[in-house]
């Protein structure tokens, strides 16, 4: 069965103190893990896919890392507009459809 | 604009009623779905559709149904089968299924009165 966990569950940082989230997976064959920013009531908004390990994708001060086993975002000087809960996915290989199999999130808090 | 739309943004559910989200995209994409989100959970999938006319059972789909007669819409029914109903529920769509990225709408709330 596919399994992500996310640590830490909450994070609360000073406004310039990097930091950064951890996915771990277990997943029959990777196809893909994806990254998603979930604000307050609303749905999740795509940040990045990643699909072989060593692979990093970055945006503004957000970065993607992936090895075979996680996934960190690493979040860079990190401001107040950067609080939200961060979710992790993957799709797994042998899947027909694009299943993905979510973790719980971490939820972060950017004080000035 | 492209996007996916969801309505109404907060639904109410008497005990023993159907209750019916709205799920719409217009960004020609093949694939929809609908997830639930509980506090304190991953999202976890209630049904999806690869095509018009066809769907597919998710991990949960007990308690819901779901259409697909038209590509931009997958309407949601919550059933009275359904006994927990109370949660945040999502939908999302795709260009294909394996290995693309799902966009979300923005949600539904329901609630249990």
């Amino acid at each position: 069965e596919d399994q992500v966990t996310q640590s830490p569950e909450a994070l609360r940082l000073q406004e310039g103190e990097s930091s950064s989230l951890n996915c771990s997976y277990t997943v029959s064959g990777l196809r893909g893990l994806f990254w998603y920013r979930q604000d307050p009531g609303k749905g999740p908004e795509f940040l990045f896919t990643l699909y072989s390990a060593g692979e990093e994708k970055e945006k503004e001060r957000l970065k993607a890392t992936l090895t075979k086993k996680e996934s960190f975002l690493h979040i860079t000087a990190p401001k107040p507009e950067d609080s939200a809960t961060y979710l992790c996915a993957v799709q797994a290989r042998g899947t027909s459809y694009g299943k993905l199999t979510f973790g719980q999130g971490t939820i972060l808090t950017v004080h000035p | 604009d492209g996007g996916i739309t969801q309505s109404p943004k907060y639904l109410f559910r008497k005990e023993g009623q159907n209750v019916t989200l709205s799920c719409e995209q217009n960004l020609n994409h093949d694939a929809m779905y609908w997830y639930r989100q509980d506090p304190g959970q991953g999202l976890r999938l209630i049904y999806y559709s690869q095509i018009v006319n066809d769907f597919q059972k998710g991990d949960i789909a007990e308690g819901y149904s779901v259409s697909r007669e038209k590509k931009e819409s997958f309407p949601l029914t919550v059933t009275s089968a359904q006994k927990n109903p109370t949660a945040f529920y999502l939908c999302a769509s795709s260009t294909q299924t394996a290995k693309e990225t799902q966009y979300f709408g923005p949600g539904t709330r329901l609630l249990v009165l």
